[in-house]
């Protein structure tokens, strides 16, 4: 079955304690991307990935971190998390770019307390 | 800065065709209109995308005015799971940036 799958679903921490949430996708796309989901503030694309070894800014970059050494994976990475990261994020990928249907994950919710 | 406008809200009832507008005055020539839609607070789904004509598939309908500053999405028989947020997005200039707006919530009712 196609589809992306994050990694956590869901998880608490604390201040400052690096955390990872995982992405990954089987079928195949180039594309990939990171987004999150704040009351009143929508839906906001935090950093995205046109293939393997190339990675860029979206709106909201600020205390995260991306890699993409793999096609299939494309982790985001706080290295300090703080409380404003508090949110629900979306991973998603497509064939090619942004301009082609995205396929998104189902979530990971993040506390951070 | 959002590229489009969406009502906040709509209500439509169920088994009616729901028609969603939007507004893209300042749409260019090679940009196309993506629909979205995302229930509770589920990883967001494709519906359907166009760049001139009108499109249709299992899902719903895309009218594109001629002049390309407008469209409809229509839900035709609409149910009680389109209750959603559905966003309508024209896609920046880059190929890797993605900005959603706030969307229409659309409540289906019995």
């Amino acid at each position: 079955e196609a589809q992306v799958t994050q990694n956590p679903r869901y998880l608490i921490t604390v201040t400052g304690k690096k955390l990872t949430v995982t992405c990954s996708q089987n079928m195949n796309h180039e594309y990939m991307s990171w987004y999150r989901q704040d009351p009143g503030l929508g839906l906001r694309q935090i950093y995205y990935s046109m293939n393997v070894e190339v990675t860029d800014k979206g709106d909201v970059p600020e205390g995260y971190k991306v890699s993409r050494k793999e096609k299939r994976n494309f982790p985001l990475i706080l290295e300090s998390p703080s409380p404003n990261q508090t949110s629900l994020y979306f991973c998603a990928s497509s064939p090619v770019s942004s301009n082609q249907p995205q396929h998104f994950g189902d979530g990971t919710r993040l506390s951070i307390l | 800065d959002a590229k489009t406008t969406q009502p906040p809200s709509m209500d439509c009832a169920e088994g009616r065709a729901a028609n969603l507008p939007c507004n893209h005055s300042t749409i260019s020539g090679n940009e196309y209109v993506y629909w979205y839609r995302q229930i509770h607070s589920q990883g967001p789904q494709y519906i359907i995308h166009g760049l001139k004509n009108n499109e249709t598939n299992e899902m719903a309908s895309l009218i594109i005015t001629e002049d390309r500053k407008s469209s409809t999405l229509i839900l035709p028989h609409a149910t009680l799971r389109d209750t959603a947020v559905y966003y309508c997005i024209v896609l920046t200039d880059s190929w890797g940036k993605f900005q959603f707006g706030a969307g229409t919530q659309v409540v289906v009712t019995p």
